[in-house]
């Protein structure tokens, strides 16, 4: 099974900061990494797909890069409605999908 | 609009069953795949397992925890999603969201593009 590792397991950071946090695969997944947003009692939300692709209604702020076993999800000019837990997913092992530990983003 | 609504969630006992629902709309239900994702309190996601759209063979797979236990499946006349859960074990307690699944050309390209709020299992004694 593929293992995904999320770095920091949490942060905080200022309204208006750049945000960055990184997923680290155990094995290349080349390019099949998904990103979620959640926040507490709500459903998770889809972000970024494909490691760098923006799911249709996201923020630009949102963004995603990386391949093989390393990839970072930024926010750019964090905003009060960003605050949330993020996670990686990947999808390269279709038969055993798997999440990371996730990164929840806190206010400083 | 996409709307997905878990229910059948509640208070177990360790070793009983359960049967979650997942009522579709907004979206052609036989034409997607579906998954169920969990989580337990104070912990991240745990994908469960997922059922293919019955033009692609309406196969499941499941991950190695719940595997031999859970069962998906569908009854798109009715569009929805079904998780029957049995030998439950106290660490099956959790929130359970069922999940459209969106996949590309590629093998690898899938994603959970849409999400329900949720259903509480609490597996205690």
């Amino acid at each position: 099974d593929i293992q995904m590792t999320q770095s920091p397991s949490s942060l905080s950071a200022s309204v208006g900061d750049r945000v960055t946090m990184t997923c680290r695969a155990s094995k290349s997944i080349t390019k099949y990494i998904n990103w979620y947003q959640h926040k507490p009692g709500k459903a998770p939300k889809l972000l970024i797909y494909t490691a760098s692709s923006l799911q249709s209604g996201v923020p630009t702020r949102f963004s995603g890069s990386g391949s093989g076993t390393d990839f970072t999800l930024t926010i750019s000019n964090l905003q009060p409605e960003d605050f949330a837990t993020y996670y990686c997913q990947q999808s390269h092992s279709t038969l055993s999908l798997s999440f990371g530990g996730g990164t929840k983003v806190e206010i400083k | 609009e996409v709307q997905l609504v878990e229910s059948g969630g509640g208070l177990v006992k360790p070793g009983g069953s359960l049967r979650l629902s997942c009522a579709a709309s907004g979206f052609t239900f036989s034409n997607a795949g579906m998954s169920w994702v969990r989580q337990a309190p104070g912990k991240g996601l745990e994908w469960l397992g997922r059922i293919k759209k019955k033009t692609d063979g309406g196969t499941t797979d499941y991950a190695a925890p719940v595997k031999g236990r859970f069962t998906i499946s569908r009854d798109d006349s009715k569009k929805t999603l079904y998780l029957q859960m049995n030998n439950l074990k106290t660490d099956d307690t959790a929130v359970y969201y069922c999940t459209t699944v969106s996949v590309g050309v590629a093998s690898g390209d899938l994603m959970f593009s849409s999400w329900g709020q949720g259903t509480l299992v609490t597996v205690s004694s």
